[in-house]
This record gives structure tokens, C-alpha cells and sequence, in this order.
């Protein structure tokens, strides 16, 4: 399964753009990467996903390196309400009983006034 | 009404007694997932399964049993706990890679 590193932490200005780095260097063709937020302790809540290419949502941007070593979150406007843990998984597709679905430590996000 | 409804949502029990927490989900998903997240650390997979036949151990599955009795339901039971079994566990499940997960709101298990 390969494996993904973020940074511990991160600071962001309310309304200003959070973006939040990923690395997963040893990356397969067939894996997808994910970002899931938790906040509190609350269930993690899905974001968005992508394989190759840069995807959009209501709630983020998900920009993806051409050679797919790494990847960044974007939240465009950051609000009080985006403070959470921020989680960056790579799931493999397709694949009969691997998909594991293995969180990492994340990036914890403080958005502040 | 939840898509993913966890019980109990919280529970204190007593080291060596069985504990099961259940998990049910309203998505028709065939793949469901246990974990376990200890204070300040990320989830860490205990159990998967990704039909009623079909039962896979985690990271972290010594201590723990699993039993898929539906497309709908997966337990987790504790056979004998133990105070280092205390944490927060959430349920999870998913329709395949290229779709999203869907989380239970947990159950806070802690064992005196």
C-alpha cells in the first residue's frame, strides 16, 4: 500500500486559501487519492478523490502532480468551521480485497480570525 | 435517519468482560470497515470485510473479532477487553475505490 506524508500542522487566515501538500511518492497507476477531514472527533467526512487528474467540488479543489508523487488540497475561502484534522489516503482501484482504506496521522488545520 | 448507525455511542465496561459494538448501514454498500483512533492519533483499520463471506484482518486486529451477519451489518466484539482497548471506534462503509466512504459518528468504548 503506499504511503502518504503531510505536514503536521497548519495555520490559515479566515477567508484567505488553505492549501494543504500530500506526498505519496511510491503512488501505483491504479490508486486513487483521497481527502477526508475530521472534525473533533466526529466521523471523518469524504472531500474529494481524483486518480490523474485535477478535480473540483463545492467544498475543494484537489490538485494532482503530473507524475502523481503528490498533491494538494485547496480550500479556496477558509472558514472557522474548516478547523480539522485533514486526512490524505491513497486507495487502490479495482482490486478484490485490498481495498484497506489506511489512514495517516494528517495535517491538522487551524483556521484563526 | 443515519447512513451509517453505530451502537452503542458510548459504553464503560469492566476489563475481561465481551463487549460487541454494532454497526449497521442503509447505503447497500458490500464493503465495511472497523477502526479505532487513540487521542491525537489517525485511524488505524482493525477489520474488513467486503461481503458476507468475506472477513480480512487490518493493521491491528489481535484482541478483536468480527462478524458480518448482512450486507448491512458488521460487529466488532471484544472478547476479553482490556484497559488498553479503550479508544474511540468508528464503522465505515464503501461502495469500491473509485467512490466515497461513509462513516458512523463512533462509539467512545472505555475499559475500567
Amino acid at each position: 500500500d503506499a504511503k502518504t506524508t503531510q505536514p503536521t500542522s497548519m495555520d490559515c487566515a479566515e477567508g484567505r486559501a488553505a492549501n494543504l501538500p500530500c506526498n505519496h511518492s511510491t503512488i501505483s497507476g491504479n490508486e486513487y487519492v483521497y481527502w477526508y477531514r475530521q472534525i473533533h472527533s466526529q466521523g471523518p467526512q469524504y472531500i474529494i478523490h481524483g486518480l490523474k487528474n485535477n478535480e473540483t467540488n463545492e467544498m475543494a479543489s484537489l490538485i494532482i502532480t503530473e507524475d502523481r508523487k503528490s498533491s494538494t488540497l485547496i480550500l479556496p475561502h477558509a472558514t472557522l468551521r474548516d478547523t480539522a484534522v485533514y486526512y490524505c489516503i491513497v486507495r487502490v482501484a479495482g482490486v478484490y480485497n485490498t481495498d484497506k482504506l489506511i489512514f495517516g496521522t494528517g495535517t491538522r488545520l487551524q483556521v484563526f480570525p | 435517519d443515519a447512513d451509517v448507525t453505530q451502537t452503542p455511542r458510548n459504553r464503560i465496561t469492566k476489563t475481561g468482560k465481551r463487549i460487541m459494538l454494532e454497526c449497521s448501514q442503509t447505503k447497500g454498500h458490500d464493503r465495511m470497515y472497523w477502526y479505532r483512533q487513540d487521542p491525537g492519533l489517525g485511524l488505524r483499520l482493525i477489520y474488513y470485510s467486503f461481503d458476507v463471506k468475506d472477513i480480512n484482518k487490518g493493521e491491528i486486529s489481535d484482541g478483536y473479532s468480527v462478524s458480518r451477519q448482512a450486507q448491512a451489518k458488521f460487529s466488532l466484539s471484544l472478547e476479553s477487553a482490556i484497559p488498553n482497548q479503550t479508544a474511540l471506534y468508528f464503522c465505515a462503509t464503501s461502495g469500491g475505490s473509485n467512490t466515497e466512504a461513509f462513516f458512523g459518528q463512533g462509539t467512545r468504548l472505555t475499559v475500567v
